[in-house]
């Protein structure tokens, strides 16, 4: 079967970094999403990964390895805003997008 | 209109009525999607639109119908809705077709509550 599974939940201190993994099992692969979800409001694209690497974007960047089924979001000099949950989506061979149930980062003064 | 729009924001139905959904974009997107948010799992797609005049099932269908008249809209009904449809649904659309990587853009949601 198809599977995502991402940390339900992970707290981190203003300024520091953290690193929110997330697995994925799917029937052939397009691509790994991540995206951002703050309370009560819809999910917001942050990176696309199809090859292998480091992707950056400012604060913000996405690792994918195809052969481990594996990819991390990291985020540096958090922020309170980025009080968030975290949306791990794998796209399969049929392109659609197969969704991790989210981590929620909790950022602490 | 700018980006994707949903209506209504939030409703409460009785269980047996007859619910629609509403969806536009004004992004001339072709591909559209309906997901439901339920808490403790991923977003799950109930169908979805490659191009107007087309859908698709996706993993939950069931108890759900589209339609998709033309390029903007792209509403969801609920025929008969029963309590386990109470979800919060995201309507979304894409560039491209299914055939394509596309990133998706999310509308703001409807909070629908069926007793």
């Amino acid at each position: 079967g198809q599977n995502i599974d991402q940390p339900t939940e992970m707290t981190a201190t203003e300024g520091a970094i953290v690193q929110i993994n997330c697995t994925y099992q799917t029937s052939g692969f397009n691509g790994l999403f991540w995206y951002q979800q703050h309370a009560g409001e819809a999910p917001t694209f942050l990176s696309y990964n199809v090859l292998d690497g480091l992707e950056e974007k400012g604060r913000f960047s996405s690792f994918l390895s195809r052969s481990k089924g594996y990819s991390y979001l990291l985020l540096k000099e958090l922020q309170m805003k980025d009080s968030a949950s975290y949306l791990c989506a794998a796209m399969d061979s049929n392109y659609q997008l197969i969704w991790g149930a989210g981590t929620k980062l909790i950022i602490k003064p | 209109i700018a980006g994707i729009t949903q209506a209504p924001t939030s409703q409460i139905l009785a269980a047996g009525r007859r619910m629609t959904l509403r969806c536009t974009q004004d992004m001339r997107h072709n591909a559209m999607y309906w997901y439901r948010q339920d808490l403790g799992l991923g977003l799950r797609l109930i169908h979805y639109s490659n191009t107007a005049g087309t859908t698709g099932k996706g993993e939950v269908p069931d108890g759900y119908s589209v339609s998709r008249a033309n390029t903007d809209d792209f509403p969801l009904t609920l025929a008969s809705a029963v309590p386990s449809q109470t979800s919060v649904y995201f309507c979304a659309s894409g560039p491209g077709t299914s055939a394509s990587a596309d990133t998706q853009y999310f509308g703001p949601g409807t909070r629908l509550t069926v007793l």
